[in-house]
């Protein structure tokens, strides 16, 4: 079935990066881009950016233009999305999402990985 | 003013209908817009619902009980999410989304509580 794997939960230090990992699986990893979204705790979702495996073209909300990179390995269909300066408002749960481009249709997504950035 | 506004929490009862909106920033004409719904329980990661445009341009995902509909409300300037014959399991958040200005926006969610 078509699922999406995130890498586990992470703890940084304020000014440090991190990088969330997303392996797809059942389909054709190169047909679907994949978008990240975050979600800090009890508050609503908020888009980061869409990445094209096939081109490796990206897409990324004005607020983390410079603070964030999307990339990713077609031999094991894996994609990445890595935030750097950390700040303690970047805690959130990280989402990846496929979609079939130029469309919403955001399905499956990842389960999640919590990033926590504490001192 | 936020792109997409939708009301914070909503009650319904089982068995009733339940309207959730989803309005559009005054200076973006919702009739131009597929609007994207999701669904959130807690724990897990959001699930497509439906995607609407118009009457011919629709779309549930896979699995979606039709019992989820989507509309829209022009005069109010809102995409709409109807769930009918609310369920105990339909209790969760709820969150619209659109493309706007190359960037995919979500609404802030809107809790329903089915009581």
């Amino acid at each position: 079935q078509v699922q999406l794997v995130q890498s586990g939960a992470e703890v940084k230090k304020p000014g440090a990066s991190v990088k969330v990992s997303c392996k797809a699986s059942g389909y054709t990893f190169t047909s679907y881009d994949i978008n990240w979204v975050r979600q800090a705790t009890g508050q609503g979702l908020e888009w980061m950016g869409w990445m094209n495996p096939n081109s490796g073209n990206t897409g990324y909300a004005q607020k983390f233009q410079g603070r964030v990179t999307m990339t990713r390995d077609t031999s094991i269909t894996t994609a990445y999305m890595e935030l750097s300066s950390l700040r303690s408002e970047d805690t959130a749960v990280y989402y990846c999402a496929r979609n079939p481009g130029e469309t919403g249709r955001f399905d499956p997504w990842g389960q999640g990985t919590l990033v926590t950035v504490s001192s | 003013q936020a792109v997409l506004t939708q009301p914070s929490s909503l009650s319904a009862s089982p068995g009733a209908s339940a309207s959730l909106t989803c309005t559009l920033r005054s200076d973006i004409n919702v009739g131009t817009y597929w609007i994207y719904w999701f669904q959130q329980k807690p724990g897990s990661p959001p699930q497509f619902l439906l995607t609407y445009k118009s009457e011919s341009d629709k779309q549930r995902g896979s699995g979606v009980p039709s019992r989820f509909s989507g509309s829209k409300g022009a005069s109010a300037n809102a995409g709409i999410l109807l769930i009918s014959g609310l369920q105990s399991e339909d209790e969760a958040d709820y969150y619209c989304m659109i493309w706007h200005s190359s960037t995919w926006v979500f609404g802030g969610g809107t809790k329903l509580t089915v009581l």
